[in-house]
């Protein structure tokens, strides 16, 4: 596609849900982030995907919190047992050379 | 962890006037600067990538400068429309690391 798409773009979550958001990277991009932005707060560095491989998940902030890319091209951030401090918009952006990123419109997570 | 600091974090602007902000890095290892627009529900949007001490980058009313030795940039928005409304965001990379560091943003508000 044209740009990077996520979805759902909004998401209510009963605390303790399991929740599943999606991210459709520009195509061919080698690169997939996968960023969290608190509110009143900058964008976290979640994890980083090159192809299919999980480079860097330093940024996840508990074990509840899961990424996959299995083929390389769509990924999916999964939160378990949603807590009300996950509430954020989740960002992706992708990138098919060093120094160029597309966003998507980001996941605004509200767990009640 | 790297500290990213911009400020004002928040400003009201009146229509016409100009105005600008800060943006703080680590100076050492620095790599690049990606600054972002962000409106509310929109994809974040790049607005410039800057790597050489000194550089000035310029897009319609929007311009950016910045300083690798000691670590900032500012941007300027040249009279202010209601349309600037969004939260900047400054994005500094590191060498040897392709993630974004990003700041909390400069949220403007420009009033017609």
């Amino acid at each position: 596609g044209a740009g990077v798409s996520q979805s759902p773009r909004y998401k209510v979550a009963k605390r303790g849900q399991d929740v599943a958001l999606r991210c459709d990277p520009i195509s061919g991009h080698v690169s997939l982030f996968w960023y969290q932005q608190a509110l009143g707060q900058g964008p976290e560095f979640l994890t980083y995907f090159q192809n299919e491989a999980q480079l860097d998940k330093s940024g996840l902030p508990s074990d509840r919190f899961f990424a996959e890319r299995p083929e390389g091209s769509v990924s999916t951030l999964k939160i378990q047992r949603t807590q009300q401090e996950d509430s954020a918009v989740y960002l992706c952006a992708s990138s098919g050379h060093v120094g160029g990123y597309t966003f998507g419109s980001g996941t605004r997570l509200t767990v009640v | 962890i790297l500290n990213v600091e911009q400020s004002p974090q928040s400003l009201h602007v009146q229509e016409g006037d100009s105005t600008n902000f800060t943006c703080s890095f680590p100076s050492s290892n620095f790599y690049a600067l990606h600054w972002y627009r962000w409106e509310t529900a929109k994809s974040p949007e790049a607005l410039f990538v800057m790597t050489l001490n000194g550089d000035e980058k310029k897009k319609g009313r929007i311009s950016a400068t910045l300083n690798t030795k000691e670590g900032y940039s500012y941007l300027y928005i040249k009279g202010s429309q209601p349309e600037d409304s969004a939260t900047y965001l400054c994005a500094p990379l590191f060498g040897g690391n392709n993630r974004l560091a990003f700041g909390k943003g400069n949220q403007v508000v420009v009033i017609p």
